[in-house]
């Protein structure tokens, strides 16, 4: 299938560890971001990535970092979890600043 | 004040009826805007799109923007059961980047 994948799909964790989430897209879209989607449904950009640039949303803590090891995938790295970070975690991917497609979500839960 | 507000609901509508979900936002340098549908536990899939002001159909559905009144609006025709789900609007910024509001949840009942 043809699809954005996100793996794990639930994550539970306790706070102060460091935990990463993997993102594949087999879509051949050369742009890939990383979404967080708090507990009122509210979903904020936290990275958008292409074979040229990372832009960061500035309000994201830098205990948070992307890395790209191709252009299919954007692993999403968390160090020293908080309490604040459970979330659902969605990466998309687009062709250009064209339609995104999302992934179904990973559910961290920091205890 | 958010970027684009929406109101959360939820929404409950009998089947068959018309729905109207609606989205304001503050800034008129957005051109594009985006309706994504959001089913329990999915990521959000995109459902239809316009640009500028107007009105775009696709089958059951009609997106509405008036530029004027900086108000989006999305209109469910003969509404089903399988409508139900979160609706989020997304205008895209002069960086491409969407914005999206809270989203509003919809319940359509049998």
């Amino acid at each position: 299938d043809t699809a954005v994948s996100q793996t794990p799909k639930y994550l539970v964790t306790q706070m102060g560890n460091d935990k990463s989430i993997k993102c594949e897209q087999n879509l051949g879209h050369d742009t890939m971001y990383w979404y967080k989607q708090d507990s009122k449904k509210f979903l904020k950009i936290m990275f958008s990535y292409n074979n040229k640039e990372l832009i960061i949303n500035e309000t994201v803590p830098n205990r948070f970092s992307p890395k790209s090891p191709d252009k299919a995938h954007l692993n999403l790295h968390i160090n020293s979890l908080e309490l604040g970070d459970s979330a659902v975690y969605f990466c998309a991917s687009s062709h250009g600043y064209n339609e995104q497609f999302f992934g179904p979500g990973t559910r961290l839960t920091v205890l | 004040q958010k970027e684009v507000e929406q109101d959360p609901g939820p929404l409950s509508v009998p089947e068959g009826a018309i729905v109207s979900l609606n989205c304001t936002y503050s800034n008129s340098a957005f051109q594009y805007f985006m309706w994504y549908r959001q089913y329990s536990r999915k990521g959000p899939e995109l459902l239809m799109y316009t640009y500028s002001s107007g009105n775009k159909e696709d089958g059951r559905f009609t997106a509405q923007v008036d530029k004027s009144s900086k108000y989006i609006s999305l209109f469910i025709r003969d509404s089903q059961p399988s409508d139900s789900a979160t609706y989020l609007c997304a205008p895209r910024d002069s960086n491409y980047q969407l914005i999206w509001g809270a989203g509003t949840k919809l319940i359509i009942k049998p």
